[in-house]
């Protein structure tokens, strides 16, 4: 069955340094969507990349897709304070099956 | 404001208690899900629904019932729950059932089941 796992589970760093995080999946997708969650809050969308794409950017976040690897990352360029937060990757399969989420990176960005 | 509201927004319960969370969605999504967050877990699916028909239930405990009046609105009925059921419980929404498209969420609904 799918499974996502990010890595790392959890990262620190400075504002200004660039943060990237890596998600690794099991079987083939159609696309795959990172998320990023607030603390106790719900989940936001921010961008999906589709699996006969390899890159894909959206202002400060740029993730890359490598299919024959089966992995996704999400690099955010230039961290705030205000990207503090979990992301999420999500595998989206074939057919008519429901998105599949990994346990999360939690990223701290300290002023 | 994501489209997509939860209320309560806290609850907390005994275990004999019935309760209920609601979610409404004001994006003419046809499809709503229910999702499970837990402490160290990945997100679990519970529940989707596609033109107010449940089309999924993730092998979930019948002390967890859905119901879909309609494709914006969506429940969560609680009985006899225990206190491992203590989580976020979040709503979404989108267009088809498919992967294909994103995801709205709601806030969730943090639940206290003591």
């Amino acid at each position: 069955s799918q499974q996502g796992e990010e890595d790392p589970q959890a990262l620190s760093i400075q504002e200004g340094e660039n943060a990237t995080m890596n998600c690794s999946y099991k079987t083939s997708i159609n696309n795959l969507q990172w998320y990023r969650q607030n603390s106790g809050r719900g989940l936001v969308h921010l961008i999906l990349i589709r699996s006969n794409e390899r890159e894909k950017h959206s202002g400060r976040l740029r993730v890359t897709l490598d299919t024959s690897k089966k992995s996704s990352s999400l690099l955010i360029t230039a961290s705030r304070a205000a990207d503090t937060a979990s992301y999420f990757c999500a595998m989206g399969g074939e057919g008519n099956t429901p998105l599949v989420f990994g346990k999360g990176t939690r990223l701290s960005v300290i002023a | 404001e994501t489209g997509v509201t939860q209320t309560p927004r806290h609850l907390v319960m005994g275990m004999t208690n019935k309760k209920s969370l609601k979610c409404e969605q004001h994006l003419g999504h046809n499809a709503m899900y229910w999702y499970k967050q837990s402490a160290k877990k990945p997100l679990e699916l519970m529940f989707v629904y596609n033109f107010k028909e449940q089309t999924e239930n993730n092998s979930v405990p019948s002390r967890f019932s859905p119901e879909c009046p309609n494709s914006s609105h969506l429940f969560l009925h609680l009985h006899t729950l225990q206190p491992e059921d203590s989580a976020l419980y979040l709503c979404a929404s989108s267009l088809g059932t498919s992967g294909t498209g994103e995801l709205f969420f709601g806030e969730g609904s943090r639940l206290t089941v003591l």
